[in-house]
């Protein structure tokens, strides 16, 4: 069974900070994206990184990073120079070459705090 | 270019009355997904559909809830005889044919059974 594991249900950083949230997951499929999304209070689901299980680096979208360990079967998300807009629900994804759907974690609570 | 678009934002339904959400892909995607978030959780999968055709519905509840797409017009996820359990944010995202991993969402629309 596929299953994807954020540990931390809240987190709190000072602004400018960098902070890194948490994710683990566990499959035996060797072809499969990670992705991670950023939920404000307004409900909406924003993309904010993808990474494949091939890619060789680990991916970078501005301010976003992941730390992308496969043999930990980790997919972190570290955010630099954090800002107040930061804050927000941040859920971990995965999807499978074989498969439709995407598998999302619980989420971590990220509070920016000036 | 106008994203994923889903309305009602907000919809209050009184048990076993019926619930309609509409989602409109972005233009020139061919994929529609429904997700399910209940509150404290993480996004569910239920559907996946292209024109005229579900591909996926093996996250869908036996009963009471269907989805379609027909070949004009948005994607409608209907939900029959609700109960206070169907209270959940529903989440439609779209992606274009052959880009399954570039997956957009809408805003969401938000159920609510009193």
């Amino acid at each position: 069974a596929q299953k994807i594991t954020q540990t931390q249900p809240g987190m709190f950083v000072q602004e400018k900070e960098a902070v890194t949230l948490d994710c683990t997951y566990d499959t035996s499929d060797p072809s499969y994206g990670l992705f991670w999304y950023k939920q404000p209070s307004s409900g909406e689901m924003i993309f904010l990184i993808y990474q494949g299980s091939y890619d060789q680096q680990n991916a970078t979208e501005g301010r976003y990073s992941l730390n992308f360990q496969k043999a930990r079967k980790s997919a972190n998300l570290v955010i630099s120079a954090s800002q107040l807009g930061d804050s927000a629900m941040y859920f971990c994804a995965m999807r499978f070459s074989t498969g439709n759907q995407f598998y999302f974690g619980t989420g971590t609570s990220l509070t920016v705090i000036p | 270019n106008a994203g994923v678009m889903q309305n009602p934002r907000h919809l209050v339904r009184r048990r076993g009355q019926e619930a309609r959400l509409r989602c409109s892909p972005m233009k020139g995607h061919s994929h529609v997904y429904w997700y399910r978030q209940l509150p404290e959780e993480g996004l569910k999968f239920m559907v996946y559909l292209q024109k005229e055709n579900i591909i996926d519905e093996s996250g869908m509840p036996k009963e009471r809830f269907s989805a379609e797409f027909p070949k004009e017009g948005p994607s409608i996820l209907r939900i029959q005889q609700v109960v206070r359990g169907d209270s959940a944010a529903y989440f439609c995202a779209s992606s274009p044919l052959g880009e399954e991993n570039t997956i957009y969402f809408g805003e969401g629309s938000w159920l609510t059974v009193v």
